[in-house]
């Protein structure tokens, strides 16, 4: 398995610019979890799915953040309006009814 | 009450000696504690990992010790390697693995 894939790898955007961040999980994982990085803050959880459902959005920012998961090998997070501060590494992680975590290589995500 | 608090922020330790990394916690309903190591420009990645019922895991160079009373766990690394210079980070869990906390992370630089 190629383990956990997103894209893009990086982007690039002005402020108020939709963004849409893509993630591939591990074959077979049945949970999907969404994180940011920054110096700032660390690593923090923003969102986790459970077979496709959304369980816990409780770390999402705010209502200009979403994301989905329309089937067990697909889920995107998206942010309109993007805005400076949302600039971070952000990534993907799938697991199977356990708890290790299987991380993606991240989206590093510059809002200009 | 979510809070894991980890230190140092950085650490240097020359090839062969043992780094050190400790964490603290609040919620006495944690009840997993692992470990992930990550490499600039990659996503975290499960090191090693225990649960309260024992005191102490041992893989290979990499050992964690766990004191349930005093709310704290630590990360040794024996021999420590020019190999092993990554950012750790540690983190706590109550709900299978699903809602990980992150401590702030530890920047280790194994000089040769």
């Amino acid at each position: 398995d190629a383990g956990v894939i997103q894209s893009p790898r990086h982007e690039v955007t002005e402020m108020g610019q939709e963004v849409t961040l893509r993630c591939k999980p591990i074959s077979g994982h049945n949970s999907l979890f969404w994180y940011r990085q920054t110096m700032m803050r660390g690593l923090e959880l923003l969102i986790y799915f459970n077979n496709n459902v959304p369980i816990d959005d409780s770390g999402m920012p705010e209502d200009r953040f979403s994301a989905k998961m329309p089937n067990a090998s697909f889920s995107t997070l998206k942010i309109q309006p993007s805005e400076p501060r949302d600039s971070a590494v952000y990534f993907c992680a799938s697991s199977f009814e356990g708890r290790k975590l299987f991380f993606g290589s991240g989206t590093q995500l510059s809002v200009l | 009450q979510q809070q894991v608090k980890q230190s140092p922020q950085s650490l240097i330790v020359q090839k062969g000696g043992i780094s050190i990394i400790n964490c603290a916690y609040e919620n006495t309903a944690f009840d997993y504690f692992p470990w992930y190591q990550q490499f600039p420009g990659k996503g975290p990645a499960l090191l090693i990992a225990i649960r309260p019922d024992v005191s102490e895991k041992k893989e290979g160079r990499f050992t964690i010790s766990f004191n349930k009373s005093a709310k704290q766990f630590s990360l040794h690394i024996m021999d420590s390697q020019p190999g092993d210079s990554a950012t750790y980070f540690c983190a706590a869990d109550y709900n299978a693995g699903n809602m990980l906390t992150f401590g702030g992370g530890t920047r280790l630089m194994v000089k040769p």
